[in-house]
């Protein structure tokens, strides 16, 4: 059975700083999502990552993948409040394309 | 990018009732799509997969007779949750891929409360 652990499960970061969040899986895979959820809304792509030594970048985001690993990163630089949101990594590891494993999400608060 | 849309957004009904929720595929066709189910503050879970034209595939645990999906078209699944009860309270949620697109996208979610 396929398990996707992000930490820390809950960050509180000050205007700034930067911060990395983990999301490690337990079984092979070379297809991994970054998502963002606000309040009360549904999912927001960030990232697909689809190999290994795979970078992205977009704003004040960058995730990467290492799937000799079975690690992902998702690093932020001077965070910024609009940053303030849960994050998601899901591993698409299943023999069907496209069912995801989500981690249990990262709370991340920026303060001022 | 691809639109995922699902109607209604928000539903209260009385235990007991059946409540449908529909997923389309807005500008694309999608033969799968994906339902999720997401308890406050939790993570996202896979219910079940639904294939157009074909029985939907459900995820270990996931009654089939609770949660009836049907795929009829390529660019609409629908959700029923039969006899809801209020521990079916929960946010639902869909998703696609356009074609060979490696991104799923997800529908803005069904917040589904049952007294």
């Amino acid at each position: 059975e396929l398990k996707v652990e992000q930490n820390p499960l809950f960050l509180s970061m000050q205007e700034g700083k930067n911060y990395t969040i983990y999301c490690n899986y337990s079984t092979t895979s070379d297809r991994l999502y970054w998502y963002r959820q606000d309040p009360g809304k549904s999912l927001e792509s960030l990232f697909v990552l689809l190999s290994n030594g795979a970078v992205k970048q977009e704003g004040r985001l960058m995730a990467s993948l290492d799937t000799k690993a079975r690690l992902s990163t998702l690093h932020i630089t001077a965070a910024v409040h609009d940053l303030s949101a849960t994050y998601f990594c899901a591993v698409d590891g299943g023999t069907s394309y496209g069912k995801l494993t989500f981690g249990q999400g990262t709370i991340l608060t920026v303060h001022p | 990018g691809a639109v995922v849309s699902q109607h209604p957004s928000r539903v209260i009904c009385k235990s007991g009732t059946s409540v449908k929720i529909e997923c389309r595929s807005l500008d694309f066709q999608a033969t799968t799509m994906f339902w999720y189910r997401q308890f406050p503050k939790k993570s996202l879970m896979l219910m079940a997969t639904s294939n157009e034209g074909s029985k939907a595939t459900y995820e270990q645990g996931v009654e089939k007779d609770k949660f009836l999906i049907n795929h009829a078209s390529l660019t609409l699944s629908t959700l029923t949750v039969t006899s809801a009860h209020p521990e079916d309270s929960s946010f639902y949620i869909c998703s696609a891929a356009p074609g060979t697109s490696q991104t799923q996208y997800f529908g803005p979610g069904t917040r589904l409360l049952v007294l």
